[in-house]
């Protein structure tokens, strides 16, 4: 069975500081993609960044990377320059091939201080 | 354009009754997921249409049903409602449901159970 595990039930951060959000995953499959979504307070769950597992290069998106490390099954969340606006629920996700749902985390809540 | 759209926002039933929650995708997305969020935990995967067939199905009892329209519109029914159905739910839609496809939510229904 697939799993997803988020050790980090919350963190915090100050503004402007980087910080780090853990995940790992455990999987038999070859063929399979990773996500992190947002929850912010208003419940709206947006997409952060995705990966899909062939490709070697961590995937970035403006402050956003990851550090996808497929041997230890370790998928990290960085945020660089953090905001305040960065504050809410963050989730991993992991999906395979030939399935069609999401299996999610339990999250990790992020609160990033003035 | 218009995200994904879920009504109503907010609902209380009580033990025993049936809810009807309902769910629009994104224009042209053919595809639509249910996943249940439970207070401090990570959405779990419910169902999942396209093209008006079931394609996927998650661990839920009977009592959970859905379907989808020709509009791509989608309706989760759950019957004999138990205090623990109490949660957020979501709807998520996306092109084709593949797995590689991100997922986009709407903001989410909020069932209560009294």
């Amino acid at each position: 069975a697939q799993t997803v595990t988020q050790s980090q039930p919350e963190m915090s951060v100050q503004e402007a500081e980087t910080v780090t959000l853990s995940c790992t995953y455990d999987t038999s499959e070859n063929n399979y993609y990773l996500f992190w979504y947002k929850q912010p307070p208003s419940r709206q769950m947006i997409l952060v960044i995705r990966q899909e597992a062939y490709k070697q290069q961590n995937a970035t998106e403006n402050r956003f990377s990851v550090n996808f490390q497929k041997a230890a099954k370790s998928f990290s969340l960085k945020i660089s320059d953090s905001q305040l606006g960065d504050t809410a629920m963050y989730f991993c996700a992991f999906s395979y091939s030939g399935t069609y749902k999401y299996i999610f985390g339990t999250g990790t809540r992020l609160k990033v201080l003035a | 354009d218009a995200g994904v759209t879920q009504s109503p926002t907010h609902l209380i039933k009580t033990r025993g009754q049936h809810v009807t929650l309902r769910c629009s995708p994104i224009s042209g997305h053919k595809s639509v997921s249910w996943y249940q969020q439970v207070l401090g935990q990570g959405p779990q995967f419910i169902f999942q249409y396209y093209e008006k067939e079931e394609r996927g199905r998650g661990n839920f009892p009977d009592r959970f049903s859905a379907r989808q329209f020709p509009n791509y519109s989608s309706e989760l029914n759950v019957n004999a409602l138990l205090l623990g159905d109490s949660a957020l739910y979501l709807c998520a839609s996306s092109i084709t449901g593949a797995s590689n496809q991100p997922q986009h939510f709407g903001d989410g229904t909020r069932l209560s159970i009294l």
